[in-house]
């Protein structure tokens, strides 16, 4: 059964404090490892998908790094309006269109 | 260009009642999959169809049902709620049969069961 742990649970940084979170996983067969980010109130906002370790993507002040084991997003002079809870999921091979998520890091970008 | 749309947004149900969430998809998506979000458990798959088809089904019991229709809207009902089926249950659509796991999320349907 594929599985997702995310840590911290929770992040506190001040604004412009770089920091990174982190997403372990097995699975078997890895599709794909996705990152969402999910503000009060809403859905999941998908931002990246990593296929291949060694792989990395960037947005803004976003950036994640994929190895066989783990996925970081490392976040680069964080302003407020970066505060939400980042999701991590992963799709196996055997498990065709299911995304298996983590419980989340909530992130508090304070001034 | 309009998102995925879930109605109602808040619903308020007492145990051994049923209730039935709709989801609009994004238009031109033929996939959608359900999620329910609670505190402890994070995000656990519910279902996808695809083409009016079940394509995938996730660990829930058999209270739990969905159903899509040829314009791809998407259904899903719960029978005899329990309390711990509380959460927000959450609709996603894609364009694409294969996931690419750019899913795009409606704001869901928040459940509360008394």
């Amino acid at each position: 059964e594929d599985q997702v742990t995310q840590s911290p649970e929770a992040l506190r940084l001040q604004e412009g404090e770089s920091s990174s979170l982190n997403c372990s996983y097995t699975v078997s067969g890895l599709r794909g490892l996705f990152w969402y980010r999910q503000d009060p109130g809403k859905g999941p906002e998908f931002l990246f998908t990593l296929y291949s370790a060694g792989e990395e993507k960037e947005k803004e002040r976003l950036k994640a790094t994929l190895t066989k084991k783990e996925s970081f997003l490392h976040i680069t002079a964080p302003k407020p309006e970066d505060s939400a809870t980042y999701l991590c999921a992963v799709v196996g091979t055997g498990t065709a269109s299911k995304l298996t998520f983590g419980t989340g890091t909530r992130l508090q970008v304070t001034l | 260009k309009a998102g995925v749309t879930q109605t109602p947004r808040y619903l308020i149900k007492t145990r051994g009642q049923q209730v039935t969430l709709s989801c609009s998809p994004i238009s031109g998506h033929r996939s959608v999959s359900w999620y329910q979000q609670t505190p402890g458990q994070g995000l656990q798959f519910l279902f996808e169809y695809f083409s009016e088809t079940q394509r995938n089904k996730g660990n829930f019991p058999g209270r739990f049902s969905g159903r899509q229709f040829s314009n791809s809207r998407s259904e899903m009902n719960v029978s005899t709620l329990e309390l711990g089926d509380s959460a927000l249950y959450l609709c996603a659509s894609q364009k694409q049969g294969v996931t690419t796991g750019e899913l795009f999320f409606g704001e869901g349907s928040r459940l509360t069961v008394l």
